[in-house]
């Protein structure tokens, strides 16, 4: 099925280790975005991509490194996790033209930092 | 800045009753707007989205919305609740990178 993928669903890390979280969309979507969810904040944005090669921060990029080398994959990276990473991830993709797909999200992965 | 608000944290209604979640906008221009429910450990369910045209809005699950522009607010509702609609209901509007800005969630509780 057409989604966004999101791996690993569930992750501890010890504070320091570093991680990729993995996220992939096979509808050719231009923009792709990272979120983290946190009790009583809502989802916030860390970083997005509006196409390959093209990053920006949003809300809460501190501490997180993005890439986009194709289309279809944008990861995540903690350099240095730190507790105040523990949280809930979401990927998202989208057209430019919202009225056509709207926002497609992955699954989720949900991160511990100890 | 674009955003959207939700000033009920957490709700409580009765299985069987009706259900309405506030939403207030601030965007200079008619926005996007949507609804989301997550349940429980689980991830983000689109219920409905406005873009433009009729201003009252069906979704899934028996859910609609209406986009009121003199209040700036895209209220969800309900008329009769479900005890499997106990979740968390986000309020959401594309920023002008095309990112969601969401609000900070109400969380429904369904009393039997």
């Amino acid at each position: 099925n057409a989604g966004v993928t999101q791996t690993p669903k569930f992750q501890v890390l010890k504070t320091g280790q570093s991680m990729t979280l993995q996220c992939a969309q096979d509808m050719n979507h231009e923009y792709m975005s990272w979120y983290r969810q946190d009790p009583g904040m809502g989802l916030r944005l860390i970083h997005y991509s509006v196409g390959a090669g093209i990053t920006d921060q949003g809300e809460v990029p501190n501490g997180y490194n993005v890439s986009r080398s194709t289309t279809e994959d944008f990861p995540l990276r903690l350099l240095s996790a730190a507790p105040s990473q523990t949280s809930v991830y979401f990927c998202a993709s989208n057209s430019l033209d919202l009225g056509k797909d709207g926002y497609t999200f992955g699954s989720g992965t949900r991160l511990t930092v100890v | 800045a674009q955003s959207v608000t939700q000033p009920d944290i957490h709700i409580t209604v009765s299985e069987g009753a009706s259900l309405e979640l506030r939403c207030n906008y601030s965007y200079g221009a008619t926005p996007y707007l949507f609804w989301y429910v997550q349940s429980p450990g689980q991830g983000l369910q689109l219920l409905l989205k406005y873009f433009s045209g009729d201003t009252l809005v069906q979704g899934i699950k028996g859910f609609e919305a209406e986009f009121k522009r003199s209040q700036s607010s895209f209220n969800l509702r309900k008329p009769s609740v479900h005890w499997s609609d106990a979740a968390e209901y986000f309020c959401a509007a594309p920023t002008g990178a095309n990112n969601l800005f969401f609000g900070t969630g109400t969380r429904l509780t369904v009393i039997p």
